[in-house]
């Protein structure tokens, strides 16, 4: 079981959008709408911030969208402000009561 | 405000054994599936098990299937994860984490807890 893939880093300047990419196969991303995201600061714990695919838990500000094609997901994060700096993670439904996680993307805000 | 706190970790020979318990509260925990997730330090998210809401059914990722078995009081609202036969790699905060999923379909990690860590050395 091999983590999905999304790039290690990736970085914007405040007001400007950013977007990080999930790469999995048919068997996890491209299989299922079960696609979610999560945002960890350093020593905290993750938070969700888009379900199944596209959906924002309430609290979660809308210059966070998401979306997917074919066995890719991406998060798009627009207007960055300072707090967004984190580290992002994917995470896919695998089948089997299982799931994946990608390798994390650290966002800095220049 | 729904809670997880997570207890029992800290520093385990190789070969070792471990018990690591979750306590809920604040939410009807028998009524969903939790999940451990572990994050070894520097690393990113990887999950471990899962199990179903009335304990039933138990999920493994391959790289723990065996050493590793997850199970769960709801009479105590209580989760746990013993593992056993424990190596460096197992180092790492161990996460529990709540299920989501709601007659919509809605599956996804909504309440995670703060994490206890594990060291495997010597």
């Amino acid at each position: 079981q091999s983590a999905l893939t999304q790039p290690r880093s990736v970085s914007g300047s405040p007001g400007q959008s950013v977007t990080i990419s999930c790469t999995g196969t048919s068997s996890n991303v491209g299989g299922y709408n079960y696609v979610s995201w999560y945002q960890q600061h350093p020593g905290k714990a993750p938070k969700v911030i888009i379900f199944d695919v596209t959906e924002r838990p309430s609290g979660v500000p809308d210059r966070f969208s998401a979306s997917k094609s074919g066995n890719t997901a991406s998060l798009t994060i627009s207007g960055l402000q300072a707090e967004d700096e984190a580290d992002y993670y994917c995470c896919s439904y695998a089948g089997a009561y299982t799931w994946m996680f990608g390798g994390g993307t650290k966002l800095t805000v220049l | 405000e729904e809670q997880l706190l997570e207890s029992g970790g800290g520093l385990v020979q190789p070969g070792g054994s471990l018990r690591l318990s979750c306590a809920a509260s604040r939410f009807s925990f028998s009524t969903y599936g939790m999940s451990w997730v572990r994050q070894a330090p520097g690393k990113g998210l990887e999950w471990v098990s899962g199990i179903s809401a009335g304990g039933a059914d138990t999920y493994y990722a391959d790289s723990v299937k065996g050493p590793f078995t997850i199970s769960r009081d709801n009479s105590k609202n209580t989760l746990y994860l013993q593992m056993s036969s424990l190596s460096g790699e197992d180092t790492a905060v161990y996460y529990c984490v709540k299920n989501y999923y709601d007659s919509q379909g809605h599956w996804y990690f909504d309440l995670w807890g703060r994490g206890t860590l594990v060291t495997v050395s010597s």
